[in-house]
């Protein structure tokens, strides 16, 4: 069956950096895109962008570009997330989802930034 | 960037009714439109695509309909495990953006 395992939570000072994994199984991972999807404490859903599993392309959605980096280890099916200069407004859960439209989603990992 | 503008952002309804959230795109998206479905500390689980398309698994009292600009998620016979947000999705341009969310309360 199709799985999307996150790491787990992050509690981080403000300025550093943060990496995410969402690791995926049952399915083959370079046929699908996959997605990361933000969600703010008590917010809704923002699309963050996605990265092509076949060529590790990145696109980012507006907002989400400078600090924010997708890249991929295909060797071990694995999609990365990683966010620099941490800021307070940060905090938030981060989820893999895979596809358009996102069928299915990894558990979220709540990163926390606080000093 | 297509804009998503869903309505309303909070719903009261009973068990037994029946309730329509209505999301609008600012421009044509075809019929490329999810709609999601997430209940408090869970993950959110696909239930629409194709603005009408039901995911398999998913109880036929949702159905979705609409094209181009308009779209509208139903639910016939609310039941209690269906008090949650839900949130449209734009996929047809190069920007996935979702609604604002319509929080479903109980009555």
């Amino acid at each position: 069956q199709v799985q999307l395992v996150q790491s787990g939570s992050e509690l981080k000072k403000p300025g550093t950096s943060v990496k995410i994994y969402c690791k995926a199984s049952g399915y083959i991972f370079n046929s699908y895109a996959m997605n990361w999807v933000r969600q703010a404490p008590g917010q809704g859903l923002e699309w963050m962008g996605w990265i092509d599993t076949n060529t590790g392309s990145p696109t980012y959605a507006q907002g989400f570009t400078g600090r924010f980096v997708f890249s991929l280890d295909t060797s071990v099916s694995t999609a990365y997330l990683q966010i620099s200069s941490l800021r307070a407004e940060d905090t938030a859960v981060y989820y893999c989802a895979r596809e358009r439209p996102h069928d299915y989603w990894g558990q979220g990992t709540l990163v926390t930034v606080s000093s | 960037d297509t804009q998503m503008t869903q309505s309303p952002s909070t719903l009261a309804a009973s068990v037994g009714d029946t309730v329509t959230i209505t999301c609008r795109a600012a421009q044509s998206i075809s019929i490329w439109l999810a709609w999601y479905q997430q209940k408090p500390g869970k993950v959110p689980k696909l239930l629409i695509y194709r603005a009408s398309i039901l995911k398999s698994g998913v109880p036929s009292r949702f159905s979705g309909s609409g094209s181009g600009t308009e779209f509208t998620l139903t639910i016939s016979g609310l039941q209690p495990d269906d008090f949650a947000s839900y949130y449209c999705q734009d996929y047809n341009s190069d920007s996935y953006t979702f609604g604002q969310g319509t929080k479903l309360e109980i009555k």
